[in-house]
């Protein structure tokens, strides 16, 4: 069970703009810094955002991350087809039992 | 081209044991903690173990702990996974992942930087009678 909760999903039109909430706690998210990843059924998962803001080469700058307090955020401007995946956010959790979380996954639909 | 390439899933019976490989190439391995991570039918991503690239220090998510055991052979460049009394539920892809993870000292505890940068296609392990 996720420690980490997205909304299940998202839509918004070509070239309109969405954001992704992650919910976490003290322990991860409020601690620790943040990824964001895109995941298309049958492919490996590609990192999009890590240390809650900064993009790896190759991702444009429509994709974006925030944090703050126990929360954090992505967002996608310029919505394209492409773009239509599952997305999830990840962290350390540094609790009694520490280890890697994922959020819940949240579907964007471009409509 | 860095690359990580898993094998070793099937089909197996409840509590069935399952051993799953990863090979790594394209990168010093032995620079990286790496992870393997999974995915049930329907289900969002699932962490589930990792290693510290001397494998002084290994995580497991509470459901896997005693059951499942993460290793890792340098010498060749593979990550293992060996996977004992599956149940059901332990049904899903499995991913090998690398890992860029450090911690820095933070008042009273510690910051961890973690994110998994490199991800490999996937094996199937299947639990069923």
């Amino acid at each position: 069970q996720s420690v980490l909760t997205q909304p299940p999903s998202v839509s918004a039109a070509p070239g309109q703009k969405v954001t992704i909430s992650c919910s976490g706690s003290s322990s991860n998210i409020g601690n620790n810094y943040v990824s964001w990843y895109q995941h298309l059924p049958g492919t490996a998962p590609k990192l999009l955002i890590y240390d809650n803001d900064k993009r790896p080469s190759g991702i444009p700058d429509r994709f974006s991350g925030s944090k703050s307090g126990t929360s954090a955020t992505l967002g996608i401007t310029g919505l394209q087809t492409g773009d239509e995946a599952d997305y999830y956010c990840g962290t350390w959790d540094s609790s009694l039992n520490p280890g890697g979380v994922f959020g819940t996954g949240t579907k964007v639909t471009v409509l | 081209e860095v690359q990580l390439v898993e094998s070793g899933g099937g089909l197996v019976q409840p509590g069935g044991s399952l051993r799953l490989s990863c090979a790594a190439s394209g990168f010093t391995f032995s620079n990286y903690y790496m992870s393997w991570v999974r995915q049930a039918p329907g289900k969002g991503l699932e962490w589930v173990a990792n290693i510290k690239q001397d494998a002084s220090e290994k995580f497991y998510m509470d459901s896997v702990k005693g059951r499942f055991t993460i290793s890792r052979d340098d010498a060749s460049n593979s990550l293992y996974l060996q996977m004992n009394s599956l149940r059901a539920e332990d049904t899903a892809v499995y991913y090998c992942a690398r890992d860029i993870f450090w911690r820095a000292a933070a008042e009273a505890s510690y910051t961890y930087y973690y994110y998994i940068d490199v991800w490999g296609k996937g094996t199937t392990v299947t639990v069923s009678s």
